[in-house]
């Protein structure tokens, strides 16, 4: 079956711009991830959804990033006047149920600020 | 807070050469600890997981043993192959109730293989 895409694969922006980044968990999966790989770095965790709601964003460096998940599927990552320190890969993982430890990854959208 | 610490590589190897890739951890309490890959161009990729102490995980060949006693989950193949060139992450998941199992990663270890 399909496993998790994420959405657009690069992006290039402008220091100061607004960027979302988008990711479709698997089908069925209620548990969503957001990681953030630095270059030579592991990922870090930002943000965890069970379902519709925020249930850990205790990663999230600061209040320029936001991410929603509406309808317990879909999720988008939203950051607001990006600084060249945002510059990373930022993943998406998603397990079937809350607690369930296998996450399955994304390829991840890699994120140039200029 | 939890951390992973690995071996820094690269790690560079002959075909058929056996491999350790070292991993320790800190946490509190009991977690889970998994070993992922990230082949050229492609997504992370679960490769072995152990749940509890002295629990080995395997898969594709590879093997690491949960040694509590040492908190430790080495990486260990007894013959590599050039395909398993990639980089490799040790990482954790607090198990303790409301942590929602997100995963603490080691800084990776890449290995190349040559013929």
């Amino acid at each position: 079956g399909a496993g998790v895409s994420q959405t657009p694969s690069n992006k290039v922006t402008e220091k100061g711009k607004y960027v979302e980044l988008r990711c479709d968990p698997i089908s069925g999966h209620t548990a969503l991830y957001w990681y953030r790989q630095s270059l030579g770095q592991g990922p870090e965790f930002l943000i965890y959804f069970q379902g519709t709601g925020a249930a850990d964003d205790s990663g999230l460096p600061n209040d320029r990033f936001f991410a929603v998940r509406p309808e317990g599927s879909v999720s988008t990552l939203k950051i607001q006047r990006t600084e060249r320190g945002d510059s990373a890969v930022y993943l998406c993982a998603s397990s079937l149920l809350w607690g369930v430890e296998t996450q399955y990854f994304g390829p991840g959208t890699r994120l140039l600020v200029l | 807070g939890n951390s992973v610490t690995q071996m820094e590589g690269p790690v560079t190897l002959s075909e058929e050469a056996f491999l350790t890739i070292n991993c320790t951890y800190t946490a509190t309490g009991y977690p889970s600890l998994f070993w992922y890959v990230q082949y050229p161009g492609e997504g992370l990729q679960l490769l072995l997981k152990a749940t509890k102490a002295d629990d080995k995980g395997s898969n594709k060949g590879f093997e690491a043993t949960y040694r509590k006693e040492t908190t430790s989950f080495h990486l260990e193949k007894g013959s590599v192959q050039v395909s398993d060139s990639a980089v490799y992450f040790c990482a954790l998941s607090d198990r303790r109730p409301g942590t929602a199992s997100k995963l603490t990663f080691g800084t990776g270890t890449r290995l190349q293989v040559t013929l």
